[in-house]
C-alpha cells in the first residue's frame, strides 16, 4: 500500500515559522497535497499540486517539494493556525492516501 | 458555491450496510473535471479514502474495503451515496462527502492522474453498535 510519513506534532511560537514534512510522494506524476483541519470541523484545502494556493489561503501558507517529499511552511504563525495538518497523494491507480496528521502547537 | 451535505442513519447496528447520501447544492454533479469522493476518520484518528464514483458512474475504491463498498450516483438528483456492508465496530467514524479535482499530468512522455478534494461537506458521525 501505498504510505506518506509526517511527524505526528511540531510546536512553534507565535511569529515563527512552521515546517510540516511529508515524505514518500510517488515519483513520476505525482503532486502533494495539504489540509488544514481544527477540531470538530472537516478538512479545508490549504495547498494543491505541491505549492498553488486556493483562494482564500494566506500568503504566509505556502508549499514545496524536494524528491519525494513535501514541505507545508507557514510564515508569522498566528494562534489561529493551530490545527492538524494532512498531506495527500494519490498511486499510479488512483488511489488516494493521506499521510497520519500533524498537529501544529502554538505554544 | 458548492456545497455538500452528508446524510443518513447516526447508527447502525453489527453485520448490516450503512448507506449515506451526499447532496450537492450550488453546482450541477455533472461536471467533466470532477469525481466524488467519501472519506472517514475514526475519532482521534486520521483520514482514510473509502473511494469515488465519476458522473458516468465509473467507480475507484479503496483495495482495503474494495469487497464492501458500493458508490453510486444519482445525477438527476445530484447526489452520490455509500453504501458499506457486513460492518464492524471498526467502522465507526465520521464520514464525509467530498468534491474531487482531477486531471491529467505528462511527465516522462507518460500520462498520470491526479486528484485532490477542493470542497468537503461537514461530515456526519455513523456509530456500529447493537
Amino acid at each position: 500500500s501505498y504510505e506518506l510519513t509526517q511527524p505526528p506534532s511540531v510546536s512553534v511560537s507565535p511569529g515563527q515559522t512552521a515546517r510540516i514534512t511529508c515524505s514518500g510522494i510517488a515519483l513520476p506524476g505525482q503532486y502533494g497535497y495539504w489540509y488544514q483541519q481544527k477540531p470538530g470541523q472537516a478538512p479545508v484545502l490549504v495547498i494543491y499540486k505541491d505549492n498553488e494556493r486556493p483562494s482564500g489561503i494566506p500568503e504566509r501558507v505556502s508549499g514545496s517539494r524536494s524528491g519525494t517529499t513535501v514541505t507545508l511552511t507557514i510564515s508569522g504563525v498566528q494562534a489561529e493556525d493551530e490545527a492538524d495538518y494532512y498531506c495527500q497523494s494519490t498511486d499510479s491507480s488512483g488511489t488516494v492516501a493521506f499521510g497520519g496528521g500533524t498537529k501544529l502547537t502554538v505554544l | 458555491q458548492v456545497q455538500l451535505q452528508e446524510s443518513g442513519p447516526g447508527l447502525v447496528k453489527p453485520s448490516q450496510t450503512l448507506s449515506l447520501t451526499c447532496s450537492v447544492s450550488g453546482g450541477s454533479i455533472n461536471s467533466g473535471v470532477y469525481s466524488w469522493s467519501w472519506i472517514r476518520q475514526p475519532a482521534g484518528k486520521g483520514l482514510e479514502w473509502i473511494g469515488r464514483v465519476y458522473p458516468s458512474g465509473s467507480t475507484n475504491y479503496n483495495p482495503s474495503l474494495k469487497s464492501r463498498v458500493t458508490i453510486s450516483v444519482d445525477t438527476s438528483k445530484n447526489q452520490f451515496s455509500l453504501r458499506l456492508s457486513s460492518v464492524t465496530a471498526a467502522d465507526t467514524a465520521v464520514y464525509y462527502c467530498a468534491r474531487e479535482r482531477f486531471g491529467q499530468l505528462l511527465e516522462q512522455r507518460s500520462y498520470y492522474h491526479f486528484y485532490y478534494m477542493d470542497v468537503w461537506g461537514k461530515g456526519t458521525t455513523v456509530t456500529v453498535s447493537s
